[in-house]
């Protein structure tokens, strides 16, 4: 039973643009977010997280919209830049999280 | 580098081996987690140890043996694999209590089962 789903396994945007990731999940009790970040060869790193009591969370070029009501999350980085080229994964849950299958962002110069 | 090491980083055996994937967290914290990775699945979580004990097991083959000796180290053996199991296996280590789960992940180990 697949909670939390990414359903474009890959975009490709062109460096300057907005890149936007998104990812749906089926619990309602998740309350925690996150997006992590994957280059080959490497495990994924943490990138931005939302607790279920916001909507909205930036870091920088980065920026997570939390829609509960949607069950919706999705992932803005603006401006896109060739190293952001990566599979990105979202996670969600409580104590313990699951992952989606990730979107592979590529990102042309 | 996260903080996390994981050995091998690649592995071909056959259905009749038995070896061991290694986990190292050098950050402190007191959970660890195994999860499989197979080509375009989610991650699939295995195991969860908190402070050495496991908490959980999600209905893993018993070919998948987990060991967890101390907060630090995390080992899974594997014996009469199939070739179903090849994958990326990536290890996790967070801290209860800290940054709520926020997990930080190995290089992982490619396995081939032929």
């Amino acid at each position: 039973d697949q909670q939390v789903k990414q359903n474009s396994p890959s975009l490709s945007v062109q460096e300057g643009r907005i890149s936007i990731l998104n990812c749906d999940y089926t619990n309602s009790m998740f309350d925690y977010f996150l997006w992590y970040k994957k280059y080959p060869a490497e495990g994924p790193t943490f990138l931005i997280s939302i607790s279920s009591i916001k909507d909205k969370n930036e870091d920088g070029r980065f920026t997570v919209f939390l829609n509960k009501s949607a069950k919706h999350l999705s992932l803005h980085i603006v401006p896109s830049q060739p190293g952001d080229s990566a599979v990105y994964f979202c996670a969600a849950g409580g104590n313990d999280m699951r992952f989606g299958a990730g979107t592979r962002l590529t990102v042309k110069p | 580098e996260t903080g996390v090491t994981q050995t091998p980083r690649h592995l071909v055996m056959g259905m009749t081996n038995k070896k061991s994937l290694k986990c190292e967290q050098h950050l402190g914290h007191n959970a660890m987690y195994w999860y499989k990775q197979s080509a375009k699945k989610p991650l699939e979580l295995m195991f969860v140890y908190n402070f050495k004990e496991q908490t959980e097991n999600n209905s893993v083959p018993s070919r998948f043996s987990p060991e967890c000796p101390n907060s630090s180290h995390l080992f899974l053996h594997l014996h009469t694999l199939q070739p179903e199991d090849s994958a990326l296996y990536l290890c996790a280590s967070s801290q209860e209590g800290g940054q709520k789960n926020i997990q930080y992940f190995g290089a992982g180990t490619r396995l081939s089962v032929l």
